[in-house]
C-alpha cells in the first residue's frame, strides 16, 4: 500500500517571501503521478500541479514549482512571492499510474501567509 | 461544464436518522469516488467506481454505510443509522481515464450528527 507523509502540519510566510512544504512517499511502483492540491477556506479542492514520476524535469506551474527527487521518494511544493491568496490547507497526493486510481493523501499542511 | 456537483452543501441531522448525500459527476467522466474528511484521519477514500461498478469499498467504515452508482451521472452515499463519529466532510470526484488523470472535486457536504 501508498503512504504520503506531510511532516509539518502548519508553516506561515511573510507575503513576497518564498516557501517550501515538504512531502514523501512510499511505494512499490514504478511509475506514478504525484500531486499537490490546495484547499482554501471556501472548503474547494483545488489542484495546484502535477508529476508525472518517470519525467525527470520537475513541473513548474507560475509561482509552483515541485521538486521532485524519484530516489528520495520526496515531492516537495515550493511556492515564490507568496501571495495572501496561498493561505490555505496543502494535500500532496499519490495516484498509480493506471489512472482511475484513487488518489492517497497526506495529512495537509496548513500554510498561513501573512502581510 | 458546472464540475462536479454534490447536495446538500450542509446537513446536520439527529444520531439515528437516516443521511443520504448525493453526487453529480462532470459528464463524460468514467470513475467516481467519495472521500471523508476529518481533522483526525485526513481525506481517506470511501469507496470508488469506474464504469459505474463498485471497484474498492474496503474504505467504508462499516455496514451502516452504503453507495451506488445507478447511471453515469448519478451516484449516492447513505448512512443508516448514522452517529456522531459520522461527523465529516464527505467530498465526491470524478475522473475520465482517457484525459488527464485529474480528479476534480466537488464542493463536499459538511455532515453533523448530533
Amino acid at each position: 500500500a501508498q503512504t504520503v507523509t506531510q511532516s509539518q502540519p502548519e508553516m506561515s510566510v511573510q507575503e513576497a517571501e518564498t516557501v517550501t512544504l515538504s512531502c514523501t512517499y512510499d511505494t512499490s511502483e514504478s511509475n506514478y503521478y504525484l500531486f499537490w492540491y490546495k484547499q482554501p477556506p471556501s472548503r474547494q479542492m483545488i489542484l495546484v500541479i502535477r508529476q508525472e514520476a518517470y519525467k525527470q524535469q520537475n513541473a513548474t506551474e507560475n509561482r509552483f514549482s515541485v521538486n521532485f527527487q524519484k530516489a528520495a521518494k520526496s515531492f516537495s511544493l515550493k511556492i515564490s512571492d507568496s501571495q495572501l491568496g496561498d493561505t490555505a490547507m496543502y494535500f500532496c497526493a499519490f495516484m498509480k499510474w493506471a489512472g482511475n486510481t484513487p488518489l492517497v493523501f497526506g495529512k495537509g499542511t496548513r500554510l498561513s501567509v501573512i502581510a | 461544464d458546472a464540475g462536479v456537483i454534490q447536495s446538500p452543501r450542509h446537513e446536520v441531522t439527529e444520531m439515528g436518522q437516516e443521511v443520504t448525500l448525493r453526487c453529480k459527476p462532470i459528464s463524460g467522466h468514467n470513475s467516481l469516488f467519495w472521500y471523508r474528511q476529518t481533522m483526525m484521519r485526513g481525506l481517506e477514500l470511501l469507496i470508488y467506481f469506474n464504469n459505474n461498478v463498485p471497484i474498492d469499498d474496503s474504505g467504508m467504515p462499516e455496514d451502516r454505510f452504503s453507495a451506488k452508482m445507478p447511471n453515469a451521472s448519478f451516484s449516492t452515499l447513505k448512512i443508516q443509522p448514522s452517529e456522531p463519529r459520522d461527523s465529516a466532510v464527505y467530498f465526491c470526484a470524478s475522473s475520465f481515464s482517457g484525459g488527464s488523470t485529474e480528479a476534480f472535486f466537488g464542493q463536499g457536504t459538511r455532515l453533523t450528527v448530533v
